[in-house]
């Protein structure tokens, strides 16, 4: 059974930083791309980004660049996504999703979630 | 960035009802739209890729249909499980967009 399960809800200070993760199982972590999608309080579904687990290569939104990192540890099926520096306005939902496959278009639809990481920042 | 409207944004029906929700693309994505499932408090769910395929356990309830720029994702009888937001989202091409969400509930 295709899995993937997130890391537990954090509470952040602004400025501080933090890792969360998403742990694959069930599949060949290698095989299948990684997105990160952010759902702020009451609002809709934005995409951060994706990686390929079998060379971490990123994508990243424009909206993202910069203020997140992604990264993955095939050795452990685990994909990661950190910020050196939380702001408040980076309170929301993380979600991780699994793509269909990598490189084709075809394969890049979601097919998988996970269950979401809820992270707060405040003072 | 490719832009995603939804109409409506929101709709009220009734058990049994047949459901029809757009989503429209700023620019022609070819058939690379997925539509996505979202109850309150969960994560969101996969429902149709390929703008017309099921994934796989999604009940034959749903459908979607549509190329280019414009498409439909229907319900064709509505039940209590179905009462949510559903999301399309376009994949043809980087960075992937997401519509702002039809909310679904109960009449």
């Amino acid at each position: 059974e295709v899995q993937l399960v997130q890391s537990g809800a954090e509470v952040k200070k602004p400025g501080e930083s933090l890792r969360i993760s998403c742990k694959g199982s069930g599949y060949s972590f290698t095989n299948y791309w990684i997105s990160w999608v952010r759902q702020m309080p009451g609002k809709g579904l934005e995409w951060m980004g994706r990686i390929d687990p079998s060379d971490s290569y990123t994508i990243y939104s424009p909206s993202f660049q910069g203020h997140v990192t992604m990264s993955a540890d095939k050795s452990i099926s685990t994909a990661y996504l950190q910020w050196s520096s939380l702001k408040a306005s980076d309170t929301a939902m993380y979600y991780c999703a699994r793509h269909l496959g990598t490189m084709l278009i075809e394969n890049r639809a979601f097919d998988f979630w996970g269950q979401g990481t809820l992270v707060t920042v405040s003072s | 960035d490719i832009q995603m409207t939804q109409s409506p944004s929101s709709l009220s029906a009734s058990i049994g009802d047949r459901v029809t929700i757009t989503c429209r693309a700023s620019q022609g994505i070819s058939n690379y739209l997925a539509w996505f499932q979202q109850k309150p408090g969960k994560a969101p769910k996969s429902l149709i890729y390929a703008a017309s395929s099921l994934q796989s356990g999604v009940p034959s309830k749903f459908s979607g249909s549509g190329s280019g720029t414009d498409f439909t994702l229907t319900i064709s009888s509505l039940q209590p499980e179905d009462f949510a937001i559903y999301y399309c989202q376009q994949y043809n091409s980087f960075p992937f967009t997401f519509g702002p969400g039809t909310k679904v509930d109960i009449k």
